[in-house]
């Protein structure tokens, strides 16, 4: 079985809908990071979070809420879903001060 | 904002072939990680560097961080079909050391012709 998981792993949804992408992971890593990837840009931060009380914006945050609900879950909501928040989505995880981070397979996003 | 430069964007080689990319950056980084991403798949994490001048392989792959810390290379020897992806790098500047934020290439598409 994959260490993080990510779900769902394609959504198509309409603007203005309000939208969760969700993430587990079995490597009992204690830091978690939801990044969003562009054709032709690299990976950029949305949120992250350091432990279940610790919840820290990206570089991109706008639009984006995070919920830490355990140590190994890390849900990402888009409010009110907009056309250019269409993108491939990723959490990944991290293990204390270890600087490696570890990434799910990614949700595709599409909003209409 | 600071930037990684990914160079180059794509390769066509033969199999068997060797291959080499790099990174570079104005800036100086503290640790460089490298992944490859598959068609549908997330990123698997290949090597990390953490000095200045390392040197660390994993299996075919090599991986060097760069005497002035602003750049870093990736070789893959002896090329095979599997080796298709995405690879790019990550890199932590030494501006956020402590934050675990990294900077990410936008990546080089390779393609191995059997």
């Amino acid at each position: 079985d994959a260490d993080v998981t990510q779900t769902p792993r394609n959504r198509i949804t309409k603007t203005g809908k309000r939208i969760m992408l969700e993430c587990s992971q079995t490597k009992g890593h204690d830091r978690m990071y939801w990044y969003r990837q562009d054709p032709g840009l690299g990976l950029r931060l949305i949120y992250y979070s350091f432990d279940v009380k610790d919840i820290n914006k990206g570089e991109i945050s706008d639009g984006y809420s995070v919920s830490r609900q355990a140590q190994a879950k890390f849900s990402l909501s888009l409010e009110s879903a907009i056309p250019n928040q269409t993108a491939l989505y990723f959490c990944a995880t991290s293990e204390g001060h270890r600087y490696e981070q570890y990434f799910g397979p990614g949700t595709r996003l599409t909003v209409t | 904002g600071q930037q990684l430069n990914q160079s180059p964007q794509s390769m066509f080689i033969q199999e068997g072939e060797d291959v080499s990319m790099n990174c570079t950056s104005s800036s100086i980084f503290n640790t460089w990680l490298w992944y490859k991403q598959d068609p549908g798949e997330g990123p698997v994490l290949l090597i990390a560097l953490y000095k200045a001048g390392e040197l660390t392989s994993n299996g075919r792959l090599t991986a060097q961080f760069g005497i002035t810390r602003k750049d870093s290379f990736l070789n893959i020897s002896a090329s095979i079909p599997s080796d298709v992806g995405i690879y790019f790098c990550a890199g932590q500047p030494s501006t956020t050391s402590g934050t675990y934020k990294y900077i990410f290439g936008t990546g080089t598409r390779l393609k191995v012709l059997a």
